[in-house]
């Protein structure tokens, strides 16, 4: 079964700063989707970013950008220019296109942002 | 265009009690999901619908249960409840297996006395 890690628990950056978090995973397929989530204390969970495995080129959204090194099995996500806004919870997750796979969900990284 | 919908937010339940969760999908999807998040953890998959039908289920035990409608909408049903059942529920639609991602509702905490 696929499973998600992320080494992270707490990350803290300065307002305006980047930050990256961490994300790897352990998986026999070739094809699957990878996703950042992140949950402000609203609860409600909200897409950040979504990346193909079998693209090699690392999505970006705006602010946000991955680094998807797929023969390491690594997905992190690069946060620039960080706002206040930008605090929450994020988790990172596994999906396969095979057999109506669900998505799978690493423990999550509490980010701060220090104004 | 409303998103997906949750109620109740808030519950709390007494051991060995049962609950009913609701879910409405956001416009246009058909897929609906569950999970359960414990605090500080990640969200752990229950199980999921499609057309009416449990399409496929997680490491739970049979006092989970849930239905889908003919309108997407869905609920899960706790039987039994435990202390161990108090978290966040999450329900979750998509259009098809979710490949693109999923839509999440804010959740219902559940909380057992």
């Amino acid at each position: 079964a696929q499973t998600v890690t992320q080494s992270q628990p707490e990350m803290s950056v300065q307002e305006a700063e980047t930050v990256t978090l961490s994300c790897t995973y352990d998986t026999s397929e070739s094809d699957y989707y990878l996703f950042w989530y992140k949950q402000p204390p609203s609860r409600q969970m909200i897409l950040v970013i979504r990346q193909e495995a079998y693209k090699q080129q690392n999505a970006t959204e705006n602010r946000f950008s991955v680094n998807f090194q797929k023969a390491a099995k690594s997905f992190s996500l690069k946060i620039s220019d960080s706002q206040l806004g930008d605090a929450a919870m994020y988790f990172c997750a596994y999906r396969s296109p095979y057999n109506n796979n669900d998505m799978r969900f690493g423990a999550g990284t509490r980010l701060t942002v220090k104004p | 265009d409303a998103g997906v919908t949750q109620s109740p937010t808030h519950l709390i339940k007494t051991r060995g009690q049962q609950v009913t969760l609701r879910c409405s999908p956001k416009s246009g999807h058909d897929t609906v999901s569950w999970y359960q998040q414990a605090l500080g953890q990640g969200p752990q998959f229950i199980f999921q619908y499609y057309e009416e039908e449990e399409r496929q289920r997680g490491n739970f035990p049979d006092r989970f249960s849930g239905h889908q409608f003919p309108n997407y909408s869905s609920e899960l049903n706790v039987n039994a409840l435990l202390l161990g059942d108090s978290a966040l529920y999450l329900c979750a639609s998509s259009k098809g297996q979710g490949d693109y991602g999923y839509t999440f509702g804010s959740g219902t905490r559940l909380t057992v006395v």
